[in-house]
């Protein structure tokens, strides 16, 4: 049984950097074909991928926020962390992690969601 | 703006089939498979159909999905009150080197 769960600060400062964690199970991420995404998505607004790491360390990251992500894994304790520098309250969303489905584009599971506020 | 469109909303009666869209290019949904979500209130996005038309586990055969040149589809039949939820289509873009999401598709049950 695969699952998924975000953990990270449910508010940060402007200008300040978010660092979330997604910790997984049900699934390796040294397994070929393997990969976890990031997805977010603004109170009443429609879902933006961010970013995606593969089993072979792959990164892809959304053109428009590239300068600011960083996603990384840590495949002994079954965690993807993402960062996001210089947050702004338009930032200010549902943070998502999802595991991409192998051999497909499609995220089949996901977790419950993480609601990060950026204010001062 | 997503360089995905769907129409915001989308509404039937019990038993009806709803059919939403999703518009692309030839650079994503022309070249690259469709995903479906669902996204029922206040909860995270479910997978309902990748590659085009294949139903995960657990997805009932009323859902149903298909791609014709630069478009996409999603068909509810037999709608029912637990299908109001949000829609959204999604592919991988070469252009962008990146996955996007459709702008989303509110479905109501009347």
């Amino acid at each position: 049984q695969i699952t998924l769960k975000e953990s990270g600060p449910t508010q940060v400062k402007p200008t300040q950097t978010l660092t979330l964690t997604c910790t997984f199970s049900g699934f390796s991420l040294s397994t070929s074909g393997v990969g976890v995404g990031w997805i977010r998505q603004p109170p009443g607004k429609a879902l933006e991928w961010l970013a995606l790491i593969y089993w072979d360390d792959d990164e892809r990251y959304s053109p428009s926020l590239k300068s600011r992500l960083t996603i990384t894994k840590d495949t002994s304790n079954n965690q993807v962390v993402l960062t996001m520098t210089n947050m702004d309250p338009v930032d200010t969303a549902t943070y998502y992690c999802a595991h991409r489905r192998p051999r497909t584009s499609a995220f089949d599971y996901w977790g419950q969601g993480t609601l990060v506020t950026v204010s001062s | 703006q997503s360089v995905l469109t769907q129409p915001p909303s989308a509404s039937g009666t019990p038993g009806q089939r709803v059919t939403i869209s999703c518009s692309g290019s030839s650079s994503n949904i022309g070249s690259h498979s469709v995903v479906w979500y669902q996204q029922l209130p206040g909860t995270a996005p479910k997978l309902l159909i990748y590659s085009n038309n294949q139903r995960p586990s657990g997805v009932p055969d009323r859902f149903s999905g298909s791609r014709s040149g630069t478009s996409a589809s999603l068909a509810i039949s037999g709608l029912q009150s637990e299908d109001e939820a949000d829609y959204y289509c999604a592919a991988w873009i070469d252009s962008l080197n990146g996955y996007v999401f459709g702008t989303g598709t509110n479905v109501a049950v009347l």
